[in-house]
């Protein structure tokens, strides 16, 4: 059973338009929500996360939107860069669990 | 240097073979994670660790054992590799920041493993 789900594998998107990375999930106990961007050869590395409270956080070219109703997260990084071109996990945890449950991933190719 | 390094990056062996992946890291981190990565199914935790005396199974240990062998190592061992274990390994740390939001984990490079 798949609690955090990523339903695109992959995106493609020109040099300098939004990449826009969606998340859904099923467990309305969670309410901390991470993105990790993986590059070949390398860990996952955190980029940003959000807490239930919000329903928006921003960083630089990077925001991440809640809407909790739906279960649903989106990434949004504006203007894509082909140094973004990696894979990015969305992740969800439980309040004291201190562990998450990773999504499937999506790959983004951005084409310069 | 890198804060969380794994070894060996890369590991072929063969089915009903004992194997070992081990994690350091300098971060001065009590938690400590493993997980593997399967295509298709992102990354699920195998065990996690809160200090040295505290083990914890994750979503998928069965076939897995850890040692915690101090703060700064964390092995993950393999009794008897089957090829569906071949998979992506990652180590990862964490360091305990609030009582309320999960911690930000550090990710090492990774193990390559292929079991034949």
């Amino acid at each position: 059973d798949q609690q955090v789900k990523q339903n695109s594998p992959s995106l493609s998107v020109q040099e300098g338009r939004i990449s826009i990375l969606n998340c859904d999930y099923t467990n309305s106990m969670f309410d901390y929500f991470l993105w990790y961007k993986k590059y070949p050869a390398e860990g996952p590395t955190f980029l940003i996360s959000i807490s239930s409270i919000k329903d928006k956080n921003e960083d630089g070219r990077f925001t991440v939107f809640l809407n909790k109703s739906a279960k649903h997260l989106s990434l949004h990084i504006v203007p894509s860069q082909p140094g973004d071109s990696a894979v990015y996990f969305c992740a969800a945890g439980k309040p004291g669990a201190y562990k998450y449950i990773f999504g499937t991933g999506t790959r983004l190719k951005v084409l310069a | 240097d890198a804060d969380v390094t794994q070894t060996p990056r890369n590991r072929i062996t063969k089915t009903g073979k004992r194997i070992m992946l081990e994690c350091s890291q300098t971060k001065g981190h009590d938690r400590m994670y493993w997980y593997r990565q399967d295509p298709g199914l992102g990354l699920r935790l195998i065990y996690y660790s809160f200090d040295v005396k505290d083990i914890n199974k994750g979503e998928i240990s069965d076939g897995y054992s850890v040692s915690r062998q101090a703060q700064a190592k964390f092995s993950l061992s393999l009794e008897s590799a089957i090829p569906n274990q071949t998979a992506l390994y990652f180590c990862a740390t964490s360091d305990f920041t609030s009582g309320r939001a999960p911690d930000t984990q550090y990710f090492g490079p990774g193990t390559r493993l292929t079991v034949l």
